[in-house]
């Protein structure tokens, strides 16, 4: 069965700083990988996803994400971040057909908090 | 075009009491999920439709949860009885069935059992 691992529960960054959101997964066939975003008292949000093909996906809000099946990661990434940024992180993995969007794992989580 | 709507938002019960979730997903999405969502944490799928078909339940606890999807639409999941542990967000999604279609969440229903 696959996994989902993200190493920060918290990450504080001051406002138009970088951010990095580390994801790792566990799995032992080819996976699918999510980011999704969300806000406080709302659903969530497909960020990006990477199906196949390049391993740089860009996303939604500047958001992006790389996959490295060697280090079995997904990291997310923002170069210059944004107080509406603040938000909880979702990292999600999925194997299967139909692009493996049948059946996704979560991870439990980052909550990325913009300081002015 | 709209969104998954999902209520109530917000629900406080007594243990032991019974409660019902509804969940109407994007049109044409035949796809329907249930998920349970405890603080601090991911998602975890409950149930799985396809149409009105329940494709996977092996997560849904069926002594006190029960799900329906009677008309390959509208969904509802049900509580009976109650148990502190509830208390969770549910959140419902819903996909195209084919392709490479993302699923889609609701709002989620926030329950409080006392």
């Amino acid at each position: 069965a696959q996994s989902v691992t993200q190493l920060d529960s918290q990450v504080p960054v001051f406002e138009e700083a970088p951010v990095e959101l580390r994801c790792n997964y566990s799995s032992s066939v080819s996976v699918y990988l999510f980011w999704y975003v969300q806000y406080p008292n709302q659903g969530l949000q497909l960020l990006l996803k990477y199906l196949s093909g390049s391993t740089l996906v860009k996303g939604i809000n500047g958001f992006e994400a790389e996959f490295n099946k060697s280090q079995t990661s997904f990291h997310l990434r923002k170069p210059s971040v944004h107080i509406s940024d603040t938000a909880e992180y979702f990292c999600a993995v999925s194997v299967g057909s139909n692009f493996g969007n049948e059946k996704l794992t979560f991870g439990t989580g980052t909550r990325l908090t913009i300081i002015p | 075009e709209a969104g998954v709507v999902q209520s109530p938002r917000y629900k406080i019960i007594e243990k032991k009491q019974p409660v019902a979730f509804w969940c109407n997903p994007i049109s044409g999405h035949n796809t329907l999920y249930w998920y349970l969502q405890n603080l601090g944490q991911g998602p975890e799928l409950l149930i799985r439709y396809e149409n009105e078909e329940a494709v996977d339940d092996s997560q849904l606890p069926k002594d006190r949860f029960s799900a329906e999807r009677l008309k390959g639409v509208d969904s509802t999941l049900k509580i009976q009885p109650a148990e502190l542990g509830d208390s969770a967000v549910y959140l419902c999604a819903s996909r195209q069935s084919s392709g490479a279609g993302s699923q889609y969440f609701g709002p989620g229903t926030r329950l409080t059992v006392l």
